[in-house]
């Protein structure tokens, strides 16, 4: 079957660093998303990685490994903003998005 | 670029009455269109994949009769949500794949919330 995990919640202090895990197993893999979802709203893209490596976008870096299923969001110089849940996602051989249930993150001041 | 819109944005209605629930891509053509539903506190959850010209694609336990999808053109699809009960009141989000894309990437349009009384 198919699994993407991520931690449920997790809480970090502004100012601080966070890091977001996410594994998978899916069947195919062309790509891995993650997206910010602020509450009662619809989620907004981050990142799109489908190499393995780092992709930095200011605040937001995102590593990918795909040999061990795994990649991490990296959050740096936190925000009171970026309280909201993260969303992994991974585009299977049929290019549909799987998604994670996603990682309540709360930042604290 | 890449604007996805939904209309209405809110709607309340009377348990037993239908619902329609419009998602456009604005500068984009989508061949294929996807139609999500959020619960409180609980994540996406994929409803059925709408393909331009044929009939829509519903993930299991979703009930096809219940929620309509057309697909009529390459910038519209629409959700009706018939004989609407208190447990239909969802956020529904839907996203739009760019025809010209790569083939993952959605777009999302804000999302409509319905309240069924």
């Amino acid at each position: 079957g198919q699994n993407i995990d991520q931690p449920t919640e997790m809480t970090a202090t502004e100012g601080a660093i966070v890091q977001i895990n996410c594994t998978y197993q899916t069947s195919g893999f062309n790509g891995l998303f993650w997206y910010q979802q602020h509450a009662g709203e619809a989620p907004t893209f981050l990142s799109y990685n489908v190499l393995d490596g780092l992709e930095e976008k200011g605040r937001f870096s995102s590593f990918l490994s795909r040999s061990k299923g795994y990649s991490y969001l990296l959050l740096k110089e936190l925000q009171m903003k970026d309280s909201a849940s993260y969303l992994c996602a991974v585009c299977d051989s049929n290019y549909q998005l799987i998604w994670g249930a996603g990682t309540k993150l709360i930042i604290k001041p | 670029g890449a604007v996805v819109s939904q209309h209405p944005s809110w709607v309340i209605c009377k348990s037993g009455t239908s619902v329609k629930i419009e998602c456009r891509s604005l500068d984009f053509q989508a061949t294929t269109m996807f139609w999500y539903r959020q619960f409180p506190k609980q994540s996406l959850m994929l409803m059925a994949t709408s393909n331009e010209g044929s009939k829509a694609t519903y993930e299991q336990g979703v009930e096809k009769d219940k929620f309509l999808i057309n697909h009529a053109s390459l910038t519209l699809s629409t959700l009706t949500v018939t004989s609407a009960h208190p447990e239909d009141s969802s956020f529904y989000i839907c996203s739009a794949r760019p025809t010209s894309g790569t083939g993952c990437e959605q777009y999302f349009g804000p999302g409509t919330r319905l309240t069924v009384t």
